[in-house]
């Protein structure tokens, strides 16, 4: 069975521009998550969903980041425009949800802004 | 809000000797309770997990954990480590919500080395 799949792996941009990240979860996983991972720091949650809906995006900063998952699959996070401090790794996870909080990784698209 | 500290940013051990990383964290409630392995440039691998019963607990590559609810601790133990055990690994606590499985909350992490 594929587990999480993200694209890019590595994306390298000037400030300023517009970045797009996308995610595949699991089949049949209706639970998504992006969290954002700083240098030698642990994930943080950026935003979660249930099926195509966000329950969860207190984190997002809603200025420059948006996220979307259209028909509850494949989800796609964008920065627009990205600054010098988003330079991270943007991990994708998902779950079956539920009473199952078990959460499985993809291997995340590490960003760079010049 | 519930965290998760984990005290030591990098532990260095002998091959073939004891491993113990030390995690505590802070909820209202039971918590779930999960250990990650990540390696250079992997996306994180469960290593186990904690939901309720038997407090100590088995996970794979040799892996095991003891939730203490009096500490308010879940560390991770391995009898003997190999070099293939070096990496970051990383606490996490995680409610349920009722509606959905929330996100986690992660420590820091541990930086794990092994000397030969």
């Amino acid at each position: 069975e594929a587990g999480v799949v993200q694209s890019p792996r590595y994306k390298i941009i000037e400030k300023k521009q517009p970045v797009a990240f996308w995610c595949n979860p699991i089949s049949g996983h209706n639970t998504l998550y992006w969290y954002l991972q700083n240098l030698g720091q642990g994930p943080e949650l950026l935003i979660r969903y249930e099926n195509e809906e966000a329950v969860d995006d207190s984190q997002l900063p809603k200025d420059r980041f948006s996220a979307e998952r259209l028909k509850g699959v494949d989800s796609t996070l964008k920065i627009q425009p990205a600054e010098l401090g988003d330079s991270a790794v943007y991990l994708c996870a998902s779950s079956l949800g539920g009473t199952n909080n078990e959460q499985f990784f993809g291997p995340g698209t590490r960003l760079t802004v010049l | 809000a519930q965290s998760v500290t984990q005290p030591d940013i990098h532990i260095t051990v002998s091959e073939g000797a004891s491993l113990e990383l030390r995690c505590n964290y802070s909820y209202g409630a039971t918590p779930y309770l999960f250990w990650y392995v990540q390696s250079p440039g992997q996306g994180l691998q469960l290593l186990l997990k904690y939901f309720s019963g038997d407090t100590l607990v088995q996970g794979i590559k040799g892996f095991e954990a003891e939730f203490k609810r009096s500490q308010s601790s879940f560390n991770l133990r391995k009898p003997s480590v190999h070099w293939s055990d070096a990496a970051e690994y990383f606490c996490a606590v995680g409610p349920y919500s009722g509606g959905g499985a929330d996100g986690l909350t992660f420590g820091k992490g541990t930086h794990l080395i092994i000397q030969p």
